[in-house]
Formats: C-alpha cells, structure tokens, sequence
C-alpha cells in the first residue's frame, strides 16, 4: 500500500488566490481527517470524514475554507481566497475508524505570499 | 471536549539515557491513546499505542504508561540513540470523536 497520498508538496501562492490540496486515503480505511501544523497551534484538526461524509467541520477556521470527499478515495480541501495566515503544513490522515491509529500523508507544505 | 496537556514542551538528554513525556487528559470517555514521532519535515508516525483495559505496553526501547484514575499517560524511552530527536505528540479519543492531540515535545538526544 502506497499509505495516504497528498498533492501537491509545496505550495507557494499569492494572498488572493484559490488554493486546493489532494488527498488519496489508504483503501479500506473510512475515515478521513484534515490537520493543520503551526508552531504556534500544534496539530489542528479542520474537518473530518466517515463514509465519505462530513461529520464535523468545527475546526474550519473561516468560509474561505472548504472541504470535500466525493469519494472512498478522494478528498480536497480548498481555500479561496488565501491569505498569508493561512502559511502552514497541512496534513491528511487516514484510519479505519475515529478510534483507530491514524497514517498522514507527507502533507502540503503552503505559504501564501 | 477533550483536552490533552503535555509536558515537557522540550527535553534534552544524553545518549544513552531515557527520557519521559507526561501528558494528561480532561475526558474520562477516552479510552485510546496513541503516541506519534514527527522527524524534521516528515510527516507523524504512529509509534506506539495503549487502549484503557491496558496500564502498560512495551516495544523494544519504547513502553507507554496509563493511569485512568489519574488521567494521565507517559512515554518512557530507554537507552536513547541519536536518531530519537524529534517531535513527539501524544493524543488521546473517546473512539467516537477524532483525536487530540497534545503541543508535542521535542526531543534532543546529545551525543
């Protein structure tokens, strides 16, 4: 298994622009989550997913940020427009369920410029 | 909702020497606690876990403690090697709601 599969690396954007990270989770597993990591906030947890559906997106800092899973194997978290705050690794985990191990991907490194 | 304290925020220690991470917790529910290891640019990786109906798990150098009456639980590293510094977060679930995860601690191991 190619474990959780996140695009782009890095990515570098103007203040203003839309901005969408990929996510492919591990086969089988049902539930999905997006964090964000700072040096300030730690891990953050934005939204997460059962069954492709969203449970709770509590953690989504603003309207400009949205998320999606329109499959088992696919999920985006966009942002528009992006603004310098939003600088951060952004990470997609995967598990069997809310009260399993997670695996990350290697995470979406963003600065907004 | 939970809340997951964790101490130190930095620790230094000889090669060869253990180290210990505290963390503490506020919900009575939860009942699973893993520990993640994040190296410089890399992603979290699961090291170690440790469900309530346990007090203790070992994995060659690593063990996890669990005190539920206390809510509080420990990762104890034993002989540390240099190739240990990095970031280390634990995080704690009832199992119905996502994890949550304490500050981190980084670890150096001096050689």
């Amino acid at each position: 298994d190619a474990g959780v599969i996140q695009s782009p690396r890095h990515e570098v954007t103007e203040m203003g622009q839309e901005v969408t990270l990929r996510c492919k989770p591990i086969s089988g597993h049902n539930s999905l989550f997006w964090y964000r990591q700072t040096m300030m906030r730690g891990l953050e947890l934005l939204i997460y997913f059962n069954n492709n559906v969203p449970i709770d997106d509590s953690g989504m800092p603003e309207d400009r940020f949205s998320a999606k899973m329109p499959n088992a194997s696919f999920s985006t978290l966009k942002i528009q427009p992006s603004e310098p705050r939003d600088s951060a690794v952004y990470f997609c985990a995967s598990s069997f369920d809310t009260g399993s191990g997670y695996t990350f991907g290697s995470g979406t490194r963003l600065t907004v410029v | 909702g939970e809340n997951v304290e964790q101490h130190p925020s930095t620790l230094s220690v000889q090669e060869g020497d253990s180290a210990v991470i505290k963390c503490t917790y506020s919900d009575s529910a939860s009942n699973y606690f893993p520990w993640y290891k994040q190296e410089l640019g890399k992603r979290p990786q699961l090291i170690i876990d440790i469900r309530s109906n346990v007090g203790e798990k070992k994995d060659q150098r690593i063990a996890v403690t669990l005190n539920k009456t206390a809510k509080h639980f420990s990762l104890h590293i034993t002989e540390t090697q240099p190739e240990d510094s990095a970031v280390y977060f634990c995080a704690a679930s009832p199992g119905n709601t996502p994890l949550v995860f304490g500050k981190g601690t980084r670890l150096s191991v001096i050689a």
